[in-house]
């Protein structure tokens, strides 16, 4: 069954650090985006990309950054890494450009920055 | 959307119907879904309904839309165990692409 996979599923990393987080998208879903939900809360939009091409960003600093490939795969970086930051990160596809049919999500990355 | 409101916690036992709501306040939002959270997983789409719709029932689950007062409701009929979670709301533009989300209800089930 394919469905949206994220690696790795923990992480710890140093403050000031890089961290790059992966995400493969269910199969013909040309549309991912990716959410930061903090301990507690409701997921944050961070962006999305269409096509391989941004076309959607939250409020977040420019130091998170993406890429998506042909392949339905994603990446999502952050760098110097901030306490702040510590989170999981949700990555959702939707075979849909404006997901009007709901988005599927992955289990997350839970990053710990210390 | 920009600003999604639900109540924080809900306690109901096991066999009786959950009521859980939540307001919005974009009067543009063209998307409405109910998402669920299980401890250490990700967000598992439950439904979603389209601004012009009242109601959507699907199984268990029945959406109830008052667009006037800008306010969504999600009824799980004969509650059991396993719907214990946290249960997101969330709207969408159509002219925009994020989901707007709001801070969960968690939803426990007593014998």
């Amino acid at each position: 069954e394919t469905g949206v996979t994220q690696s790795p599923t923990h992480l710890i990393k140093t403050r000031g650090q890089q961290v790059t987080l992966r995400c493969s998208s269910q199969s013909g879903h040309n549309t991912v985006s990716w959410y930061q939900q903090a301990l507690g809360q409701g997921p944050q939009f961070i962006f999305q990309y269409y096509r391989e091409e941004e076309n959607g960003r939250g409020n977040f600093p420019p130091r998170f950054s993406g890429l998506q490939f042909p392949n339905y795969s994603s990446e999502l970086n952050v760098n110097a890494l901030e306490l702040d930051d510590s989170a999981l990160y949700l990555c959702a596809s939707s075979p849909a450009e404006r997901g009007a049919y709901g988005y599927t999500f992955g289990s997350g990355t839970r990053l710990t920055v210390v | 959307g920009e600003d999604v409101e639900q109540s924080l916690f809900l306690s109901v036992r096991e066999g009786d119907s959950s009521v859980i709501n939540c307001t919005y306040t974009d009067s543009s939002s063209t998307y409405l879904y109910w998402y669920k959270q299980e401890p250490g997983a990700g967000l598992q789409l439950l439904t979603y309904i389209f601004s012009n719709m009242d109601m959507k029932q699907d199984q268990r689950l029945t959406v109830l839309l008052n667009k006037k007062d800008k306010h969504l409701s999600l009824r799980i009929a004969d509650t059991q165990t396993g719907d214990s979670a946290i249960y997101f709301c969330a709207d969408a533009v159509s002219n925009d692409y994020k989901l707007s989300f709001g801070a969960g209800t968690t939803v426990t089930v007593r014998a």
